[in-house]
């Protein structure tokens, strides 16, 4: 299946600062990725959509201006959690679907982010 | 609007115990069910497609079927490696590409 790698796999930072997550699909080219958060025993909560060089979509209740997304290649995704408090502490996965594949989605390792 | 709903919770089995584990869904026009395994801090890691009533897939000791309103996912003769959490997921044809996921099932195989 298709590769997508997420980096760092975990990072803790001081609260107010910002942290960058890289989202990566490795053997193909992603035209739209995902951006989830997940909460210990919970399922993927969907945070955004990512558009290779356009805005993204964000879900409801989502701070876009808290989490800033840039997709600003075909294989490259970012999320910066800006001014990073403890409750923003969670893991992100990212996702990406091969457009010229079956609709599958396939997920990045996940990022656990802890805010002190 | 597309619903997923996962049962059991939770389910601890004896190695060598085969069991099921269920997705219910509603959606508008399914366009694919998808099975993904998940490890504790790991990003889900995908398993099977599938895209009408009455298809199955396997892989090892894993089979998926679907119906028109469930699918199920069969473990037979687990094994403790076998131990995670199951998310299911369907997209449907309302053209958006965004799966909705149900709240897994977290299957623990006992040696």
């Amino acid at each position: 299946g298709a590769v997508v790698s997420q980096h760092p796999s975990w990072v803790i930072c001081k609260s107010g600062t910002s942290v960058k997550i890289e989202c990566r699909s490795l053997d193909f080219q992603a035209t739209t990725m995902f951006w989830y958060r997940q909460f210990p025993k919970q399922s993927l909560m969907l945070m955004a959509t990512s558009n290779e060089g356009s805005k993204a979509t964000y879900e409801q209740g989502v701070e876009k201006d808290k989490f800033l997304i840039n997709h600003a290649s075909l294989t490259l995704s970012t999320l910066t959690v800006t001014s990073a408090h403890p409750e923003d502490s969670s893991f992100y996965i990212c996702s990406a679907r091969d457009p010229g594949e079956n609709t599958e989605a396939f997920f990045g390792q996940g990022t656990r982010l802890t805010v002190v | 609007e597309d619903q997923v709903t996962q049962s059991p919770e939770a389910l601890r089995l004896q190695e060598g115990e085969s069991s099921s584990l269920n997705c219910s869904y509603t959606v508008s026009g399914l366009r694919g069910l998808f099975w993904y395994r998940q490890d504790p801090g790991k990003g889900p890691e995908f398993l099977f497609t599938l895209y009408s009533a009455g298809e199955e897939k396997e892989k090892e000791r894993l089979k998926a079927t679907l119906t028109k309103k469930e699918s199920f996912l069969h473990i037979t003769a687990p094994k403790p490696e076998d131990s995670a959490t199951y998310l299911c997921a369907v997209r449907s044809s309302g053209g958006s590409y965004i799966p909705t996921f149900g709240r897994g099932t977290s299957l623990i195989v006992h040696p």
